[in-house]
This record gives C-alpha cells, structure tokens and sequence, in this order.
C-alpha cells in the first residue's frame, strides 16, 4: 500500500539552481511530515519537517510546502549545490504513530 | 557519526535462519526505531520501543520481533529468513516522539542466500 509516493524516481539539477522534490499522500490522517536525505552507504539523515497545521517550514536553503488540500508537500533546495546530490525520502506520520515512508528521489546536482 | 551504532555492519546466512541486529541509541535517547529499506519497497519503518516498551509497530512481518533492553540498547530478531528479507536494516533513535528528529545508524546489510 503506497501511502506515499514520490512519482520522480530521478531529478538532475544545475548548481546554483532550484531543486523541488515532490511527494504526495493519499490518508488524510498524515499530520506530520518529513524529508530526509540519503548518501549511499550511510543512514538516512533528518532534513526538515513540516506539522499539518503549517504550510510552509524554513529552515535555511531548504524550504518544505505543505498543499494539505491537494494531499502534496514539496521540498525546495535553493541554491543547489553538489553536496545535495543523495537520494531524498519524504515521510508521513499519522495520530496512530504510523508511519509511510515514499520510495525516494535521487537528485543529482550537477557543477 | 549520529552516536547511533549498529552491529554487525554485514551478515550473510542461509534460508531459514535467524539473525540478531543489536542497536545502541545516543546518550540520552529513550526510543529506538528500526526500519527496513529494499530495493523494491524502499524505506519502511519496522517498529519503536521507547524506554523498554513498543511503542509503534509499522509494517513489521511476524517473523520478526524487537525488544529494548533497561540498558536502552535494541535488538531486531528475524526468523525463519527469506530470500526477501535481504535488505539493510537501520536503527535510530530520538529523545521521545515519533515525529522528534531521528538519527540514524548505519545500518546492517542482511544477505540471505
């Protein structure tokens, strides 16, 4: 059951420019959000996140987007910068602890 | 580094077997977390224990099970193992919530031959 998708399996982006990650979710239940990030053969680390109760958290170059209407967040990386290049996971979380995890986004920025 | 350590960092074994991943939290972190990732499901959180008691169960088959021991370090238990099964297995841990940031080991790459 894919609660959460994120329908980009890839996503190349120049330096410099504007990286959007997208994710969406289908149980309106989700009341938190998460984007982590990935490098190959290490952990998942813990980027930003988002309550249900907000629609937009800053934190940096990284800005997530919550459309609670259209079940959809996006994260923003501005200005891009190789160092980003990881495969990014968006997580959702509902009142029942439940946590759903999408597939994940490789983004590769290139110099 | 997070402070999270997983041990083993490899394993390989055989259909049918069964492995133990043992986790240690960061100093001061109550609630560990285990999750899954394949290369066909992708990340999937397992189960969390926080302060020696479950917490949250995700999508965590039958044939595995988890504890938190007093000394707050975890173990995830899988049985009677498929070739499926082969995946890493992350820990993390965080002060209290689910939704509290969580850091995460490095993992434990299974392979079930």
């Amino acid at each position: 059951d894919q609660q959460v998708k994120q329908n980009s399996p890839s996503l190349s982006v120049q330096e410099g420019r504007i990286s959007i990650l997208n994710c969406d979710y289908t149980n309106s239940m989700f009341d938190y959000f998460l984007w982590y990030k990935k490098y190959p053969a290490e952990g998942p680390t813990f980027l930003i996140s988002i309550s249900s109760i907000k629609d937009k958290n800053e934190d940096g170059r990284f800005t997530v987007f919550l459309n609670k209407s259209a079940k959809h967040l996006s994260l923003h990386i501005v200005p891009s910068q190789p160092g980003d290049s990881a495969v990014y996971f968006c997580a959702a979380i509902n009142n029942n602890n439940d946590m759903r995890f999408g597939a994940g986004t490789r983004l590769t920025v290139k110099p | 580094d997070s402070g999270v350590t997983q041990t083993p960092k490899h394993l390989i074994t055989a259909t049918g077997q069964r492995v133990t991943l043992r986790c240690s939290p960061r100093s001061g972190d109550l609630s560990v977390y285990w999750y899954q990732q394949s290369l066909d499901q992708g990340l999937q959180f397992l189960i969390q224990y926080y302060n020696g008691e479950e917490r949250a169960k995700g999508n965590i088959l039958e044939r595995f099970s988890a504890q938190q021991f007093p000394d707050l370090h975890s173990e995830l238990n899988l049985s009677s193992l498929e070739l499926g099964d082969s995946a890493l297995y992350f820990c993390a841990s965080s002060v209290d919530r689910l939704a509290d940031t969580q850091y995460f080991g490095p993992g434990t790459r299974l392979t079930v031959l």
